[in-house]
């Protein structure tokens, strides 16, 4: 089936540091991926959606300053917190979709701010 | 706005027994379904997709559509420990909508 790749599956790091997320679609060309973040034991949460070459488009109370997306390429997808704070520890997990075809997702990203 | 209701759960179901879950949308025009397994503390996984009404089975697993009553389920046939998971509900028109999931226990 389709492989999506996501990279780091978890970090630690302090307060006020800004960490990237990346995303790859290994063998197929993703048309839109999406971000999401889930907090312990509560459902999937949307926070972005983002086509290739184009702005992404933010659910609404997602702040698009603090978390940046860059979809460069039609398999590469990148996730920016920036200047974490406790608060924004997560899973964060990416997926990815070519057309109409259903959306694989990543292994997630653990994400720790001290 | 658009809607998919799933009951939270948890739903044991014996070892060996049929697992049944339900899911509905408020969206009569969406056009594709999914179910999703996610295990804690891992991503969702794709284990089923469906297009149009009636049944489609892969493995033990068999996905039922009826867009009339908008909703679709999935049975798990000889429930397994390992099938012990949250199942997520997913519907696409022009974007894809989850479900909260539904918690399943299966009990040795």
């Amino acid at each position: 089936g389709a492989v999506v790749s996501q990279h780091p599956s978890r970090v630690i790091c302090k307060s006020g540091t800004s960490v990237k997320i990346e995303c790859r679609s290994l063998d197929f060309q993703a048309t839109t991926m999406f971000w999401y973040r889930q907090f312990p034991k509560q459902s999937l949460m949307l926070m972005a959606t983002s086509n290739e070459g184009s702005k992404a488009t933010y659910e609404q109370g997602v702040e698009k300053d603090k978390f940046l997306i860059n979809h460069a390429s039609l398999t590469l997808s990148t996730l920016t917190v920036t200047s974490a704070h406790p608060e924004d520890s997560s899973f964060y997990i990416c997926s990815a979709a070519w057309g109409d075809q259903p959306q694989h997702f990543g292994d997630g990203t653990r994400l720790s701010i001290l | 706005q658009k809607e998919v209701e799933q009951n939270s759960g948890p739903l044991s179901v014996p070892e060996g027994a049929i697992a049944s879950l339900n899911c509905t949308y408020s969206d009569r025009v969406s056009q594709s379904f999914f179910w999703y397994r996610q295990y804690s503390g891992k991503s969702p996984e794709l284990i089923m997709s469906i297009y149009s009404n009636g049944d489609k089975e892969d493995g033990r697993f068999t996905a039922q559509l009826n867009k009339a009553s908008q909703y679709v389920s999935l049975l798990i046939r000889d429930s397994q420990p390992s099938d012990s998971a949250t199942y997520l509900c997913a519907v696409r028109d022009d974007k894809i909508i989850f479900g909260k999931g539904t918690r399943l226990h299966i009990l040795p």
